[in-house]
């Protein structure tokens, strides 16, 4: 069976710092997708990223940063320089290859507090 | 862009009320999907609709169903809204690149 893990539940860093949000992953297929949501105050998911089980390159785009580790089943994100526009909570999620599409398994979210 | 549309951002019910949420998508998207969101326990699945007609159970059915009369169109119905249902609740709809997600209805139960 699928499941994603977020240990962290709450994370507080001051503005300027960097952060790295923890994703740890299960699944029995070769094939699937991991990706990340941010949820701001307004309550919308917004999609970041998504990532094959193929690709294990880092992904940087702007401040944001993700290291895809198959051996550790980890999909872990980094914001740099965090700014408090980043306070938000944020999903990992897991969407096997054979089921893709019709489910996803989402982790119980880190909340993210960056104070000015 | 893809949109999908939650017809309510918040929803105040009596408990024993029937209540309907609505959600909407404008891609042509065959698979969408209900989930509530709680506090701690993330985002569970509810339902979820491959085409028109077709529904699937989810992780947390009981108490729900749901209406697929239209590609475009996905509904979540509680059938005799309860004070444990009070929730944030998502509707999203799926391409090949991933969700997108409604803005979400609050629904309270009281």
């Amino acid at each position: 069976a699928q499941k994603v893990t977020q240990a962290q539940t709450e994370i507080s860093v001051v503005e300027k710092e960097d952060v790295t949000l923890d994703c740890v992953y299960e699944t029995r297929d070769t094939t699937y997708y991991l990706f990340w949501y941010k949820q701001p105050p307004s309550g919308e998911l917004v999609f970041l990223i998504r990532r094959n089980s193929f690709d294990e390159q880092n992904e940087i785009s702007g401040r944001y940063s993700w290291n895809f580790q198959k051996s550790t089943s980890s999909f872990n994100f980094t914001i740099t320089a965090s700014q408090v526009v980043d306070s938000a909570v944020y999903f990992c999620a897991l969407s096997e290859g054979r089921n893709y599409g019709q489910n996803f398994v989402f982790g119980p979210g880190t909340r993210l507090s960056v104070l000015p | 862009d893809v949109k999908v549309t939650q017809s309510s951002r918040y929803l105040v019910k009596r408990t024993g009320e029937k209540v309907f949420l609505e959600c909407v998508q404008d891609m042509d998207h065959e698979n969408m999907f209900w989930y509530r969101q709680d506090p701690g326990l993330g985002l569970r699945l509810i339902y979820f609709s491959y085409d028109v007609k077709m529904k699937e159970k989810g992780d947390i059915p009981e108490g729900y169903s749901v209406s697929r009369e239209k590609k475009e169109r996905f509904s979540l119905i509680l059938e005799s809204a309860s004070t444990n249902q009070t929730s944030m609740y998502l509707c999203a709809s799926a391409s090949n690149y991933g969700y997108t997600f409604g803005s979400g209805t609050r629904l309270t139960v009281v």
